[in-house]
């Protein structure tokens, strides 16, 4: 049982480039989201998802995509990379009726 | 915006002694919860109060949790240098918000 993975670790991107944040988690969950970390900011939501083929806006969705195809993954597209998007990502898993998150260990991303 | 602020930002301690660390929200929830950061790592969920009960512990760890005020604490009792970390309170209303953190330091 992996959990909840993430890929890359690590991507250095330049301004206007694309790329896609991949997520994964093998434990069935229904509920799976996307959060970005700056310093000094904590945790802000991007989108979530309640399952598959359902998505939704979180707090900071401007220049992120996601779709949810299969109950397992949870891709975080970005379409033109830009500076301010330069954060640490996670992605968090959750069981329907249940609270608490399983989180990822994070791609940084840095874009020059 | 965020839903949870956490109060102080950063708490520095000696090994042995108390860390409490404060969590205020804004709109009704379901629940709050606390979770833990290590440097560089994802988030690790520590304990979960309902809007219903008013404490509750976990090892070393204690919450409460007062509604009409929006407040929660969490309490770290005989802290120890592995406890250095960051601390987040999330509500659930829709979805999950997070606040900033608390930075914790536990000097041995």
């Amino acid at each position: 049982n992996a959990g909840v993975t993430q890929t890359p670790k690590f991507q250095v991107l330049k301004t206007g480039q694309s790329m896609t944040l991949q997520c994964a988690q093998d434990m069935n969950h229904e509920y799976m989201s996307w959060y970005r970390q700056d310093p000094g900011m904590g945790l802000r939501l991007i989108h979530y998802s309640v399952g598959a083929g359902i998505t939704d806006q979180g707090e900071v969705p401007n220049g992120y995509n996601v779709s949810r195809s299969t109950t397992e993954d949870f891709p975080l597209r970005l379409l033109s990379a830009a500076p301010s998007q330069t954060s640490v990502y996670f992605c968090a898993s959750r069981p329907p009726a249940h609270y608490t998150q399983y989180f990822g260990p994070g791609t940084r991303l840095t874009v020059l | 915006s965020q839903q949870g602020e956490e109060d102080p930002q950063a708490l520095s301690i000696q090994e042995g002694e108390n860390a409490t660390m404060n969590c205020s929200y804004k709109t009704s929830i379901n629940n709050l919860q606390w979770y833990r950061q290590n440097s560089g790592r994802g988030l690790v969920h520590l304990i979960l109060i309902r809007s219903n009960e008013r404490e509750k512990h976990s090892g070393r760890l204690r919450v409460t949790l007062d509604t009409s005020k929006k407040s929660s604490s969490l309490l770290i009792t005989a802290s120890r240098a592995a406890d250095t970390a960051s601390y987040f309170c999330a509500t659930d209303y829709n979805d999950m918000r997070f606040g900033a953190g608390t930075r914790l330091t536990v000097k041995p």
